[in-house]
């Protein structure tokens, strides 16, 4: 079993839709967790951390529920812009070690 | 804010030959670098971290001898891709984490095409 799971996508959407992307982790130890975006041919940025309590960042909002080890991102009012790969990322504590999703993939249309 | 800057962005190299890839940390002290491998429509995967003055641990499955690691000072660590194949082709990337601030700074990247 992968440690960071999502689905692939792609997500193909209307300009101004709302999207929701899933990610679960296995290692019930995990402590801090993020979504970084990434664009085609480059490195990987990240987007935000995700906290028990939820966060929103504008039109982002991430959720993370440590009982089902599960991460949510949800952008609303979807730009063309937005268009990118979106990667579920768990911090390792004890060695730092930032664990990759696969990342999925957002296409917007107009 | 911190800037890693990584060379080259791409190269292209024969079958057998070495290749060094660099990342230079420009405005912090860089004590841990990952190192990370992406095959096209596949996560990052990490290869091995190192810290500054010791040798790298290196990820199950990953060759240290062919995937050389030198992490000498706080601004600079080298991989180094030895006897290169074609199934080595790919998408590598460093990130460092400096010991004044929580954040993980990437490098631009380098696509290695081995032919």
């Amino acid at each position: 079993r992968k440690e960071v799971e999502q689905d692939p996508g792609p997500f193909n959407v209307p300009e101004g839709a709302t999207v929701a992307f899933n990610c679960t982790y296995s290692n019930s130890a995990s402590q801090s967790f993020f979504w970084y975006r990434q664009d085609c041919r480059k490195e990987p940025k990240l987007l935000m951390s995700v906290y028990s309590s939820g966060n929103e960042d504008g039109r982002f909002t991430a959720q993370l529920n440590r009982a089902s080890q599960y991460i949510s991102l949800l952008i609303r009012d979807s730009k063309l812009s937005d268009s990118a790969t979106y990667l579920c990322v768990v911090l390792m504590d004890s060695s730092y070690k930032l664990i990759f999703g696969s990342g999925t993939r957002l296409l917007v249309r107009p | 804010g911190a800037v890693v800057s990584q060379h080259p962005s791409w190269v292209i190299c024969k079958s057998g030959t070495s290749v060094k890839i660099e990342c230079r940390s420009l405005d912090f002290q860089a004590t841990t670098m990952f190192w990370y491998r992406q095959f096209p429509k596949q996560s990052l995967m990490l290869m091995a971290t190192s810290n500054e003055g010791s040798k790298a641990t290196y990820e199950q499955g990953v060759e240290k001898d062919k995937f050389l690691i030198n992490h000498a000072s706080l601004t600079l660590s080298t991989l180094t891709v030895t006897s290169a194949h074609p199934e080595d082709s790919s998408f590598y990337i460093c990130s460092a984490l400096g010991a004044e601030s929580y954040g993980y700074t990437f490098g631009s990247g380098t696509r290695l095409t081995v032919v």
